[in-house]
């Protein structure tokens, strides 16, 4: 496998645009998580998905930010009207929550990540 | 909630220098534990993890943990550290079901020649 896939891996728009960001989990891995990093915040949950359902998206700052998942092997992160404060690298990652053969296999795999600029 | 504190957010050492990043953790139950790294532009890459058994935790590039329940830490080490291993390393802490995994600040790296 490639890996969880992130596009584009740079985003400059101009404030009040749309943005989305796009992600590919890993085949066969159930979760998938949005997580945002600043250097003022660190890494931040956004919101996770369990089998494409929406768990826990109490990390969202606000309605601008939006997050889907409409099948397995896709998730797009929208923020609608975008603004300076939200510049920041979004990451993806993916995970498993089936049993290896010994409990522990699962882990968080991450993508490279989307660096966002708002101008 | 759980949370994770990483105290140092800069640490420099000599290359060949012995390493320790330190991480403590809060949880309320059996935590299951992880030291990313990132480097420049790059996403996060798993060092290693730890979820029972072995306190003493072996991961790639040479990196070890030790979990010690009685201080709420996971400390990550290295004997001997190498220029490439400058970066930032996360330590991480998740529930059981593995779907909160929750990061510390990290502790950026650098090596001096």
């Amino acid at each position: 496998d490639a890996g969880v896939i992130q596009s584009p891996r740079h985003e400059v728009t101009e404030m009040g645009q749309e943005v989305t960001l796009r992600c590919k989990p890993i085949s066969g891995h159930d979760y998938l998580f949005w997580y945002r990093q600043t250097m003022m915040r660190g890494l931040e949950l956004l919101i996770y998905f369990n089998n494409n359902v929406p768990i826990d998206d109490s990390g969202m700052p606000e309605d601008r930010f939006s997050a889907k998942m409409p099948n397995a092997s896709f998730s797009t992160l929208k923020i609608q009207p975008s603004e300076p404060r939200d510049s920041a690298v979004y990451f993806c990652a993916s995970s498993s929550s089936h049993w290896g053969q010994h409990w522990g296999d699962t882990e968080a795999f991450f993508g490279q990540g989307t660096r966002l600029t708002v101008v | 909630a759980q949370s994770v504190t990483q105290p140092d957010i800069h640490i420099t050492v000599s290359e060949g220098a012995s390493l320790e990043l330190r991480c403590n953790y809060s949880y309320g139950a059996t935590p299951y534990l992880f030291w990313y790294v990132q480097s420049p532009g790059q996403g996060l890459q798993l060092l290693l993890k730890y979820f029972s058994g072995d306190t003493l935790v072996q991961g790639i590039k040479g990196f070890e943990a030790e979990f010690k329940r009685s201080q709420s830490s996971f400390n990550l080490r290295k004997p001997s550290v190498h220029w490439s291993d400058a970066a930032e390393y996360f330590c991480a802490v998740t529930n059981n079901a593995g779907n909160m995994l929750t990061f510390g600040g990290g502790t950026r790296l650098m090596v001096k020649p």
